[in-house]
């Protein structure tokens, strides 16, 4: 079992639609758990960041994490043409000299 | 400019052939990492380096090394380059210390195929 599992989707919606993209991992250290969205043909840039527990919220997207189920999720209110992406959900141990393990990635297309 | 830039975007080459793919950062940090993307099996981790005498390796880093010329320079070479080292190749940076996030920011991504 890997450590990170996300869907790679696709996953299609219309306009206007709420979007839920979730990740679930295997490991109870995890701490810190950040969302990455990726356009074609350019590098992830960090969307999202949530410490431990609980739900964060920025404008149009919520992260919640849920470390009882081992469970994160992101989502998307209203969702526009221009948030067709690729989206990573990312976490790492609480300790200074650690790195990211990413899932896999979901690929969303939001339509017109 | 950007941040964190990779040289070459594209390369096509042939099985056997030396590669060395170039990372350079203006953003100040210590720590850089080399990661691949493949289609269906997402970004994974090939080499890090917190600092430049500190390289350690990744998830998949057979058939690859690195070199950390500088702080804001480290490059990832593929000795004698087979088929499946076809992939997208990400440069990334960090900040370092407690209290830092640890977010990653990226390169465009250096696109290789190996025929």
């Amino acid at each position: 079992q890997k450590e990170v599992e996300q869907d790679p989707g696709p996953l299609s919606v219309p306009e206007g639609a709420i979007v839920s993209l979730n990740c679930t991992y295997s490991n109870s250290a995890f701490q810190y758990f950040m969302w990455y969205r990726q356009y074609s043909r350019k590098g992830p840039e960090l969307l999202m960041y949530t410490y431990s527990s609980g739900n964060k919220e920025d404008g149009r997207f919520t992260a919640q994490v849920d470390k009882s189920s081992k469970y994160i999720s992101l989502f998307i209110r209203d969702s526009q043409p221009s948030d067709s992406a690729t989206y990573l959900c990312a976490m790492r141990y609480n300790q200074a000299g650690t790195a990211l393990i990413f899932g896999k990635g979901t690929t969303l297309s939001v339509s017109s | 400019d950007a941040d964190v830039t990779q040289t070459p975007r594209n390369r096509i080459t042939k099985t056997g052939k030396r590669i060395m793919l170039e990372c350079s950062q203006t953003k100040g940090h210590d720590r850089m990492y080399w990661y691949r993307q493949d289609p269906g099996l997402g970004l994974r981790l090939i080499y890090y380096s917190f600092d430049v005498k500190d390289i350690n390796k990744g998830e998949i880093s057979d058939g690859y090394s690195v070199s950390r010329q500088a702080q804001a320079k480290f490059s990832l070479s593929l000795e004698s380059a087979i088929p499946n080292q076809t992939a997208l190749y990400f440069c990334a940076t960090s900040d370092m210390g407690e209290g830092i996030t640890g977010e990653l920011f990226f390169g465009e991504g250096s696109r290789l195929t190996v025929l």
